[in-house]
């Protein structure tokens, strides 16, 4: 079956450091996402990207982030210059419109 | 705001208690409700609900859901401990591309 695919599993950085992280969503979806869930808190939509374009975005998703589908298969989360409170497990998401099937999450320590 | 609120927060049970977990919601221009499952890390999709008053189901699990009183049930049955897990409910709403809300979700917790 299928699924959504994220790397790395844990990434360690420095405040202040620029990140990307990586996401193989499911061949002929059309519609990608971005979640973050901080530890201990809600699941929080970040940004959704369909046609390739930004089609909405959460008052979270500022300057810092940004997003890119560099090719036909990859999405990409990218933050500037990371801040203590941008640690949390972030999943991408995927959709054909309708369900979002979520990756397994890349959990972002910031130190 | 979009507001979704699950009860209770968290649960424990015996193998082979029933279970009903409850799921409420205030948004602008519902699309649907879904459930996912989580246990270490993905949410796992278990059940995308559109319409008022048909029951899907899954083996043990089934859920319905009630617009005109703004909620959603999932009922787990014969509840095993692998069934232990956060389940999560988030409503997808407005035009466009879909964004879900989440709830907190509830800890169900099934001991031997």
């Amino acid at each position: 079956e299928p699924e959504v695919t994220q790397t790395p599993s844990h990434q360690v950085t420095q405040m202040g450091q620029e990140v990307i992280l990586r996401c193989v969503p499911i061949s002929n979806h059309l519609y990608f996402y971005w979640y973050r869930q901080i530890l201990g808190q809600k699941v929080e939509f970040l940004v959704s990207f369909y046609n390739n374009e930004i089609s909405e975005k959460s008052e979270i998703f500022d300057d810092q982030f940004s997003v890119e589908r560099p090719d036909g298969s990859n999405f990409t989360l990218k933050i500037r210059s990371t801040k203590l409170e941008d640690s949390a497990m972030y999943f991408c998401a995927s959709s054909p419109g309708g369900t979002q099937y979520f990756g397994p999450g890349t959990r972002l320590t910031v130190l | 705001e979009d507001k979704v609120v699950q009860s209770p927060l968290s649960l424990v049970v015996h193998e082979g208690d029933t279970v009903t977990l409850n799921c409420s919601y205030e948004v602008t221009n519902f699309r649907s409700l879904l459930w996912y499952k989580q246990e270490k890390k993905a949410p796992t999709f278990l059940f995308m609900l559109t319409s008022s008053g048909i029951e899907k189901k899954s083996g043990r699990l089934s859920s319905i859901l009630d617009k005109k009183e703004l909620s959603s049930i999932l009922n787990i049955t014969a509840t095993q401990t692998g069934d232990s897990a956060i389940y999560l409910c988030a409503v997808g709403a407005g035009a466009g591309s879909y964004q879900l809300t989440f709830g907190k979700g509830t800890k169900l917790s099934v001991i031997p």
